[in-house]
Parts: structure tokens; sequence; C-alpha cells
């Protein structure tokens, strides 16, 4: 059973728009959330996190939104550049107790249109 | 800067060899994790380990073994490579103890078993 969920596989916009990529979770155990970006024949590298103590976090031109209650996340960037194309995953933690697993969502493939 | 070192960016084996994946990482973090990335599927745990000697099963563990004698190498083992281990190895490090529970990841070795 996923409980990282990842929704669209793909989403693509044009250049200098938002960029709004969409996470669910269903554990409710989970308190840290994280968002890593993927080119391809590289390994993820992490973008932005935020705890379950916060609904927002921002860092530049990426902002993380948690609504605890829909069990949601979502990941928007703006403005949206050619070179943010890549596949981004969303990931999850349940940090108090854990043996310091993220679960992984399945990936959006982000396409950024000059 | 964390780095997280993989000894191959690619690999060709055969059906019935033995393979090792090597990871190394420099920044003394305890967690180690050793995942692969197939389309579709995203990002599924294979093994990790919580200290030196100390591993655990992840999510798809079977074919697999890993080996962690040095606190800073993580390897994992393909007893009899099958066509169906061909994937992205992608490993992982992070730090034990902490609320932020990122991993940073290589850049992955793209294994072919023909």
């Amino acid at each position: 059973d996923q409980q990282v969920k990842q929704n669209s596989p793909s989403l693509s916009v044009q250049e200098g728009r938002i960029s709004i990529l969409n996470c669910d979770y269903t554990n409710s155990m989970f308190d840290y959330f994280l968002w890593y970006k993927k080119y391809p024949a590289e390994g993820p590298t992490f973008l932005i996190s935020i705890s379950s103590i916060k609904d927002k976090n921002e860092d530049g031109r990426f902002t993380v939104f948690l609504n605890k209650s829909a069990k949601h996340l979502s990941l928007h960037i703006v403005p949206s550049q050619p070179g943010d194309s890549a596949v981004y995953f969303c990931a999850a933690s349940a940090v108090k107790g854990s043996n310091y697993k993220l679960t992984f969502g399945k990936g959006t493939l982000l396409t950024v249109n000059p | 800067d964390v780095k997280v070192t993989q000894s191959s960016r690619y690999l060709v084996k055969r059906t019935g060899e033995k393979v090792f994946l090597e990871c190394v990482q420099d920044m003394d973090h305890e967690n180690m994790f050793w995942y692969r990335q197939d389309p579709g599927l995203g990002l599924r745990l294979i093994y990790f380990s919580y200290d030196v000697k100390m591993k655990e099963k992840g999510d798809i563990p079977e074919g697999y073994s890993v080996s962690r004698e040095k606190k800073e190498r993580f390897s994992l083992i393909l007893e009899s490579a099958s066509t169906n281990q061909t994937s992205m190895y992608l490993c992982a490090s992070s730090l034990a103890g902490l609320a932020k529970n990122i991993q940073y990841f290589g850049a992955g070795t793209r294994l072919s078993v023909l």
C-alpha cells in the first residue's frame, strides 16, 4: 500500500509561470516531509523540507505547503525555469522513534517549456 | 558539502554473476541506504544500515545482501544477478539523531544484467 502518493506522473508549464507539484500521504505518524529533484542519470538532490509543526517553508523560488488535516503537501516553484525540468520526488518520515527511513512517492516529471 | 560516491556509474554484467556495488560517504554519517529506481515505481528501499555491521531489510531485499564493515562504506551485493535486477541503484547516507532526516544521495549506478 502506497503511503506517499504523487498522483500526477507529469506536469508541463511555461517558463515564468508557477509550477505546483502535489503529494498526499496516508500515514499519520509522518512528521517530516522532503522534496527531492532528480535529473536523468544523476542521484536525487535535496531541495526543501518541512516539519509537521509548520505549514509553510520557503527557500528562494521554492515553497512547500503542508496541510496536515488533509494529509497533503505541495511544492510551488515561482517563477519556473527550464533548468527546473526534472523528476520531483516527495518523501516522508516518522522521525520520532524511527529508523530514519524515508518513504518516497513515485515522482512527477516536470517539464518547463521556454 | 556531503559527498556520497558510488564506485561505478555504469555496469554491464551477465546473468548469474556475483555483483558488488560500492558506496562511500565522507561525512561520518551513521545511516546508509541502498535503493533502486525503476520507471513508474519511484525509489524503493533495498537495505539500510544504522551502524557498522548492522543491517536491516528494506521493502525489496530479495536477491540482495549488504555489507558494512566500516562506517563510511556500504556495499550492495547481488549474489547471482538476474535480468530483473537491471536498474538504477542509488546509495544514500544521513546523520542519526536529528529531527531533520535528510538523506544525501550518490550519482547512481546504472546496472544492466544481460
